[in-house]
């Protein structure tokens, strides 16, 4: 089976920088993808990395490392809108469609 | 273009009661998938499909059916709702175009079960 772990709460200061670890245990892999979810709405698609590395979107930032089945998410500039759950989610085989997805990280962002 | 749209938005039901929850997408997606999202429990997969007319069960499947007669659509089923069923149950669609493991999600249904 799959599992991820992230940590459930964490709390920063509107322009600052935060970063959301993930680390994941799946019998294969085929990329980790982020997602954002407002309370009350649903989930937003954020990032994806397949291979080992930074990619970058505007002021988010997510970083892969496959060897050590680990990837984050970086959010920077902070924002009060930024304050959200944030899921990671892994696919665990070509062709395989499914994700399997964290529980999630609630990101409050404090003046 | 809608997206993903599910109706209803909210509903209430009783012990026993059944109910079909609709899921459509204007995206030409190959695959949906019904999730469902509790506190604290992250996204479930429930079950899922990766064609017209094909279904898999994911994660939670128990209680729940589902079908897919039309590409566009995509059904879930509660036979005889109990408690347990009480979340927000959230579709989605992708596509195999481009590897990116995007998935779009609908706005959700929240589900009582008194």
């Amino acid at each position: 089976g799959q599992s991820l772990e992230q940590p459930s709460e964490v709390t920063a200061v509107e322009g600052a920088i935060v970063q959301i670890n993930c680390t994941y245990q799946t019998s294969g892999f085929y990329g980790l993808s982020w997602y954002q979810q407002h309370d009350g709405g649903a989930p937003t698609f954020l990032s994806y990395n397949a291979l080992d590395g930074l990619e970058e979107t505007g002021r988010f930032s997510s970083f892969l490392s496959r060897s050590d089945s680990y990837g984050y998410l970086l959010l920077q500039e902070l924002q009060m809108k930024d304050s959200a759950s944030y899921f990671c989610a892994v696919r665990d085989g070509f062709g395989n469609e499914k994700l399997t997805f964290g529980t999630g990280t609630r990101l409050t962002i404090i003046p | 273009n809608a997206g993903v749209t599910q109706t209803p938005k909210f509903r209430v039901l009783k012990t026993g009661q059944s109910m079909t929850l609709l899921c459509a997408q204007d995206m030409n997606h190959e695959y949906m998938y019904w999730y469902r999202q509790d506190p604290g429990m992250g996204l479930r997969l429930i079950h899922y499909s990766v064609g017209e007319g094909t279904t898999a069960k994911g994660e939670v499947p128990d209680g729940y059916n589902v079908s897919r007669l039309k590409k566009q659509n995509f059904l879930l089923g509660l036979e005889s709702a109990a408690p347990s069923q009480t979340s927000v149950y959230f579709c989605a669609s992708s596509t195999l175009a481009g590897r990116t493991d995007t998935q779009y999600f609908g706005p959700g249904t929240r589900l009582t079960v008194l």
